[in-house]
């Protein structure tokens, strides 16, 4: 089955930093590769994904990722975090095995963002 | 913009109870799809649906039953609540493959504790 790694439980940054957060995938064929957030008390909300093409997606909020076929990683970035960007952010992978067309999702990252 | 409503945000229920967690949403989506949501686990699949009628088992679906009967509408039922599915349950939806359906729509979530 298609899946993700996010290898840290938390990431902390301080406002104005650029912020990194990781996730790496197994994956047979091509990978549709996604970031979701989640702000305290809500559901998650979709930031990019890619299919194909450019290996770097711009989402909303000033993110994007890079995806990196060689080393199967999918790293979600931002140039110069804000306290705003505090949540957690799931990795995920379009699963096309048996469980048709749903998203495995990785553990999540805890960002926080320090004044 | 699509909304995805759940039923209810926090949800207290009994050992042994029957429990019904409904999701509606108003785009008119194919897909359908029951996560929980635990710490330090992300979220994983129980159940989704690509149709009407029709259901397919996620990652976890033991202790969980599902309902489509109209398009709009996707209930998650724990025929016998137990302290174990105390959990957030996440529904989403989404457009059939092809017209952006790798994207989910997430609800807000539903807190259940089974005391």
């Amino acid at each position: 089955a298609q899946s993700v790694a996010q290898p840290e439980d938390q990431v902390n940054v301080a406002e104005g930093n650029p912020l990194t957060v990781k996730c790496t995938y197994s994956v047979s064929g091509n990978p549709y590769l996604f970031w979701y957030v989640q702000y305290p008390n809500r559901g998650l909300q979709f930031l990019l994904k890619y299919i194909t093409g450019d290996n770097l997606v711009k989402g909303s909020y000033g993110f994007e990722a890079e995806f990196n076929k060689s080393q199967t990683s999918f790293h979600l970035k931002k140039p110069s975090a804000l306290v705003s960007d505090s949540a957690l952010y799931f990795c995920a992978v379009r699963d096309v095995g048996n469980s048709g067309y749903a998203l495995n999702f990785g553990k999540g990252t805890s960002l926080l963002v320090t004044p | 913009d699509v909304k995805v409503t759940q039923s209810s945000r926090y949800l207290v229920k009994r050992t042994g109870e029957k429990v019904f967690l409904e999701c509606v949403q108003d785009m008119d989506h194919e897909n359908m799809f029951w996560y929980r949501q635990d710490p330090g686990l992300g979220l994983r699949l129980i159940y989704f649906s690509y149709d009407v009628k029709m259901k397919e088992k996620g990652d976890i679906p033991e202790g969980y039953s599902v309902s489509r009967e109209k398009k709009e509408r996707f209930s998650l039922i724990l025929e016998s609540a137990s302290t174990n599915q105390t959990s957030m349950y996440l529904c989403a939806s989404s457009p059939p493959s092809g017209q952006g359906g790798e994207k989910l729509f997430f609800g807000s979530g539903t807190q259940l504790s089974v005391l």
